[in-house]
């Protein structure tokens, strides 16, 4: 299986900050690489797929980037309340699909 | 609006099965992916598996892929996920995903096994 971990596990910021957090797999892979957003008791909500590409309907304050063994989300000025939540990378390039641990982005 | 709407919570003694339904309204039941993904408490999400309605196809994680059947029912326009032999770690909250892009024909889009729609969860609680 190809293991996925984020950095960091868990980040504090404040309101306007730019803040990235880092999927690194454990198999090098080219672009099926997505990210989601979660709130406490919700679904997962769609952010970022193919590593780079925003859903429709997302702010364009996040984007993605990446390709190898490293992936990377930016959300380039935080806005309270709606980015404080966990976010999860998941690759796609093989099977079975796997999720990172999770980045819990918190409130300084 | 695009949906996915889930059965509710369900308590299973070790052992047993349980059958989650995912029903969908607001687009093309056929020509979309369903996943199948789960949240144990506190923890990370997992990818079980996902059915091609329009075929019936499926293809499942191997980490569950002896326990999992997920089936579907394209005049009601509703998935199944069915876990046996439960037990105390299958305790977590069930969903249902579509995937991204279509599956028109014979081929699917390349993100499809990105998810973009949920439904709201299914809590599964295994106890004795």
């Amino acid at each position: 299986d190809i293991q996925m971990t984020q950095s960091p596990s868990t980040l504090s910021a404040s309101v306007g900050d730019r803040i990235i957090i880092t999927c690194r797999a454990s198999q090098s892979f080219n672009d099926g690489l997505a990210w989601y957003q979660q709130k406490p008791g919700k679904a997962p909500q769609l952010l970022i797929y193919g590593a780079s590409k925003l859903t429709p309907g997302v702010p364009p304050r996040f984007s993605g980037s990446g390709s190898g063994t490293e992936f990377t989300l930016t959300i380039s000025s935080l806005q309270h309340p709606d980015d404080f939540a966990t976010y999860y990378c998941q690759q796609y390039n093989r099977y079975p699909y796997t999720f990172g641990q999770g980045t819990k982005l918190e409130i300084e | 609006q695009v949906q996915l709407v889930q059965s509710g919570a369900e308590v299973k003694k070790p052992g047993a099965s349980v059958k989650v339904s995912c029903k969908a309204s607001g687009y093309i039941f056929i020509n979309y992916l369903i996943h199948w993904v789960r949240q144990a408490p506190g923890q990370s999400l997992e990818w079980m598996g996902w059915i091609k309605p329009a075929s019936g196809n499926t293809k499942y994680s191997q980490n569950v892929q002896d326990r999992v059947a997920i089936t579907g029912d394209t005049s009601a326009s509703t998935a199944y996920m069915e876990l046996s032999s439960l037990r105390s770690e299958d305790t977590a909250v069930y969903y249902c995903a579509r995937g991204l892009g279509d599956c028109l024909g014979g081929s699917c889009s390349p993100d499809v096994h990105t998810f973009d729609i949920w439904g709201q969860g299914t809590l599964v609680t295994v106890s004795s």
